[in-house]
């Protein structure tokens, strides 16, 4: 079956910092991968997603970036935190036109 | 489209009654449409599915109406429980190759015990 993993959890990290969230797919291959980011009590805004190695597509401009190295591995960075990037990361999968899977998500804090 | 920004709407019941939530969706070309179920500090789960040639689609405790006349759908969870309190989000799959699934702005159900 079909997992998706996502860490850390949670992160504390000072403004100017640098940033690198991980998400991972296990049991697919060629999955359709998004970051999704949801401010508290908001709904999803999407962040990027990629078709394939190497592939990123951004939805909105931004502090972020999110790269692909290998097929089942999504990656979310920023060179320097701002306060704004506060907020709950969300990877998702997808393959078909079927429904997405999230992993758990991590909770971003700038201090 | 995505409205992120809005804070989301509250739907507060009994617990034992009929829930229904609702969702307006944006393109009159998407073909496909799902529930998600979100508790707090946890990723979106998948609860429920439907295909636009269908108006109707029904799984356990959970039924979704689609009205394709009006671009609206609507998930209804019979008998509430106190489990069920979570923000619900509907997506709508426009046709594309990039598989972006357009998120409605979610709405929380809140469950009186």
């Amino acid at each position: 079956s079909q997992t998706i993993h996502q860490w850390p959890a949670t992160l504390v990290q000072p403004v100017g910092s640098p940033l690198s969230l991980e998400c991972t797919v296990e049991g697919t291959s060629n999955p359709n991968l998004y970051w999704y980011r949801q401010a508290a009590g908001r709904g999803l805004q999407l962040l990027f997603y990629s078709v394939g190695i190497g592939q990123i597509s951004s939805e909105v401009p931004q502090n972020l970036s999110a790269s692909r190295p290998q097929d089942r591995q999504f990656i979310l960075s920023s060179k320097k935190l701002l306060l704004s990037d506060s907020g709950f990361y969300l990877c998702a999968w997808r393959q078909g036109n079927t429904e997405a899977f999230f992993g758990q998500g991590t909770r971003l804090t700038v201090v | 489209g995505e409205s992120v920004g809005l804070h989301l709407p509250t739907l507060s019941v009994q617990e034992g009654d009929n829930s229904i939530i609702n969702c307006a969706y944006s393109n009159s070309a998407s073909d496909y449409f799902i529930w998600y179920k979100q508790e707090s500090g946890k990723g979106p789960q998948f609860i429920i599915d439907i295909r636009s040639n269908m108006d109707k689609r029904q799984g356990q405790r959970v039924t979704v109406l689609l009205n394709k006349t009006v671009k609206h759908l609507s998930l209804q969870i019979a008998a509430t429980q106190p489990g069920d309190s979570a923000v619900y989000f509907c997506a709508e799959n426009i046709p594309s190759n990039t598989g972006k699934l357009i998120f409605g702005q979610g709405t929380t159900l809140q469950v009186k015990p």
